[in-house]
């Protein structure tokens, strides 16, 4: 049991590119969604879904697009890299939106240089 | 609105020692609060949660967290601190009346020392 996996572990891009981070779950889990994490700011959520074809805007969504084809994948798409969005992200997910215990996978650390 | 706050960047304590990692929150009805653990390197992990009945609540790892419902508060405790629990621990808050994403604090850096 893989839990959820997210690719790559770390990335380095140019101000202006773009690129997709991604996140699966073998859980079969609902509800899915994207946080960032900055020293001293802890955990703010970017993008959220309750299942496949349900996707909405969290705390900091700019910058960023997701989608959700299907129950196991949730990718985030950096439209055009800006510095100001090097960060550790994480997905998370859980059985049910109202499930209170949310799995983590391990994180994707990106600089925007 | 629903808030969390950590109020300690960094905890120090000895092997062996109790330790307690605050956490102090604000929503309009009642709360489900709780704690997860980051080991360097790593994901969110859950520790334990608080939803209703008994204040103290049990979790992974040995440790528990007491809820206090007049102070707000749901600090995270241990009897006696390992070397191995040193790590970055996150409280988290949800208003029962509000939206079901939970509020993350900013994290404590619990550092125990051999």
């Amino acid at each position: 049991n893989a839990g959820v996996t997210q690719t790559p572990k770390f990335q380095v891009l140019k101000t202006g590119q773009s690129m997709t981070l991604q996140c699966a779950q073998d859980m079969n889990h609902e509800y899915m969604s994207w946080y960032r994490q900055d020293p001293g700011m802890g955990l703010r959520l970017i993008h959220y879904s309750v299942g496949a074809g349900i996707t909405d805007q969290g705390e900091v969504p700019n910058g960023y697009n997701v989608s959700r084809s299907t129950t196991e994948d949730f990718p985030l798409r950096l439209l055009s890299a800006a510095p100001s969005q090097t960060s550790v992200y994480f997905c998370a997910s859980s059985k049910a939106p109202t499930n209170e215990k949310l799995f983590f996978g391990s994180g994707t650390q990106l600089s925007v240089l | 609105a629903q808030s969390v706050a950590q109020p300690e960047d960094q905890v120090n304590v000895a092997e062996g020692n109790p330790l307690t990692v605050k956490c102090t929150y604000s929503v309009s009805g009642n709360p489900y609060l709780f704690w997860y653990v980051q080991y360097p390197n790593r994901g969110l992990q859950f520790l334990l949660k608080y939803i209703t009945g008994d204040n103290l609540v049990k979790g992974s790892y040995g440790f528990e967290a007491e809820f206090n419902k007049s102070q707000t508060s749901f600090h995270l405790k241990k009897p006696s601190a390992l070397v191995s629990d040193s790590a970055l621990y996150f409280c988290a808050v949800r208003d029962e009346r509000g939206s079901y994403i939970p509020t993350f604090g900013r994290g404590t850096s619990l550092i125990v020392h051999p």
